[in-house]
């Protein structure tokens, strides 16, 4: 069964810098997706990035960005200038090509210092 | 190690008709979130209870209630059905500082 692994509770950032979220998981799937989902107190779940297994090449969108490390089943978030805005609950997320559901890691409390 | 169990796994009804579907937590997580994903979008939040009291309300149609039971389980009353509300629906439980751990969800269909 796939699982997905975040082994991070809390992190804490200082403002403009650079915060990396880890992600490991284990699938024998060879097509699937990736995901971060961020979760503000709204608990609304907002996607902040995706991946697909059969691209190379890391996702990016803006400040956000992953290494996408297929070998080692690795998918960490960086943020770049963090921002207060950017605090809240991190979600990686996993779904094979042949399963619509998603499989979620338990979280990251993203904390920003001003 | 116990995940959230939900059930059923699979759930086909007719427009109009009523659906239920369960939500057992982790044993000692205080509280539990629904949520709704259609196809291809975004899991949408509906609604959260901490401690048996509903702490959370996002968006879930008033043809929709939930409750959670002095057990701690939940379940999500939907009535009224409409092809919409066709969508996998998950929960998760969670206690202070231990993170999430969601269930497989419900795949609900509409016809």
């Amino acid at each position: 069964a796939q699982t997905v692994t975040q082994s991070q509770p809390e992190m804490s950032v200082q403002e403009a810098e650079t915060v990396t979220l880890s992600c490991t998981y284990d699938t024998s799937e060879s097509d699937y997706y990736l995901f971060w989902y961020k979760q503000p107190p709204s608990r609304q779940m907002i996607l902040v990035i995706r991946q697909e297994a059969y691209k190379q090449q890391n996702a990016t969108e803006n400040r956000f960005s992953v290494n996408f490390q297929k070998a080692a089943k690795s998918f960490s978030l960086k943020i770049s200038d963090s921002q207060l805005g950017d605090a809240a609950m991190y979600f990686c997320a996993y779904t094979g090509d042949s399963n619509y559901q998603l499989i979620w890691g338990a979280g990251t409390k993203l904390i920003i210092k001003p | 190690a116990a995940g959230v169990i939900q059930s059923p796994r699979h759930l086909i009804k007719e427009k109009r008709e009523t659906a239920t579907l369960k939500c057992y937590p982790i044993p000692r997580h205080d509280t539990v979130y629904w949520y709704q994903q259609g196809p291809g979008q975004d899991p949408q939040f509906l609604i959260s209870f901490y401690e048996k009291m509903q702490s959370d309300k996002g968006s879930i149609p008033d043809r929709f209630s939930a409750q959670q039971f002095s057990d701690y389980h939940s379940e999500l009353n939907m009535s009224s059905l409409e092809l919409g509300d066709s969508a996998l629906y998950f929960c998760a439980s969670s206690l202070v500082a231990y993170g999430y751990t969601f269930g497989s969800g419900t795949r609900l269909t509409v016809v």
